[in-house]
């Protein structure tokens, strides 16, 4: 089936340093990627909407400047968080699908990405 | 605005018992619903999908009915082992409006005890 790989899985850093995660797709080109971030123990809340070649698409609150997206392949995506912050950390996991083959298709979700700010 | 609703867990039960997880929608269009397992420290993995009313989507003895009627599409499964023990999440998608983002439900924690 499809898979998307997702790195770093886990990421410790010193606050103000930028931490970027990249996001494949490894069987099937991904026209659409999406970010989500995870709090513990809630939903996933979507943080931007990329398609290939293009700006990506902020959800309201989310701050285009801390987390920079960049969709430059049909099989790659990264999430660059600038000057990171304690208050950024959180689970990152980005997932992806191929809308070509249809209005239907699923999305397929990487691992996450575990980033902790000290 | 589109939403999803799941019932709030933990839900926990022994093993062998009967699951339901309930699930409700609201949404403008014609959405797609789908069912995603996360297990612990990992992502979200599709566990089944439907995509018109009526379809009912089903993997590894796990099912989900889409029922316009009642805007539902509750999971359910037979016998529970404890390797379902996971967050089951609940998620619609509206491509024709939103370029098929997901929204999703808040989640539900299950517990299956041996």
């Amino acid at each position: 089936g499809a898979v998307v790989s997702q790195h770093p899985s886990w990421v410790i850093c010193k606050s103000g340093t930028s931490v970027k995660i990249e996001c494949r797709s490894l069987d099937f080109q991904a026209t659409t990627m999406f970010w989500y971030r995870q709090f513990p123990k809630q939903s996933l809340m979507l943080m931007a909407t990329s398609n290939e070649g293009s700006k990506a698409t902020y959800e309201q609150g989310v701050e285009k400047d801390k987390f920079l997206i960049n969709h430059a392949s049909l099989t790659l995506s990264t999430l660059t968080v600038t000057s990171a912050h304690p208050e950024d950390s959180s689970f990152y996991i980005c997932s992806a699908r191929d809308g070509r083959l249809g209005s239907n298709q699923p999305q397929h979700f990487g691992d996450g990405t575990r980033l902790s700010i000290l | 605005g589109d939403s999803v609703t799941q019932m709030e867990g933990p839900v926990t039960l022994s093993e062998e018992a009967f699951l339901t997880i309930n699930c409700t929608y609201t949404a403008t269009g014609y959405p797609s619903l789908f069912w995603y397992v996360q297990y612990p420290g990992e992502g979200l993995q599709l566990l089944l999908k439907a995509t018109k009313a009526d379809d009912k989507g089903s993997n590894k003895g796990f099912e989900a009915t889409y029922r316009k009627e009642t805007t539902s599409f509750h999971l359910e499964k037979g016998s529970v082992q404890v390797s379902d023990s996971a967050v089951y999440f609940c998620a619609l998608s509206v491509f024709y409006n939103q370029g098929g983002k997901l929204i999703f439900g808040q989640g539900t924690e299950l517990s299956v005890k041996p």
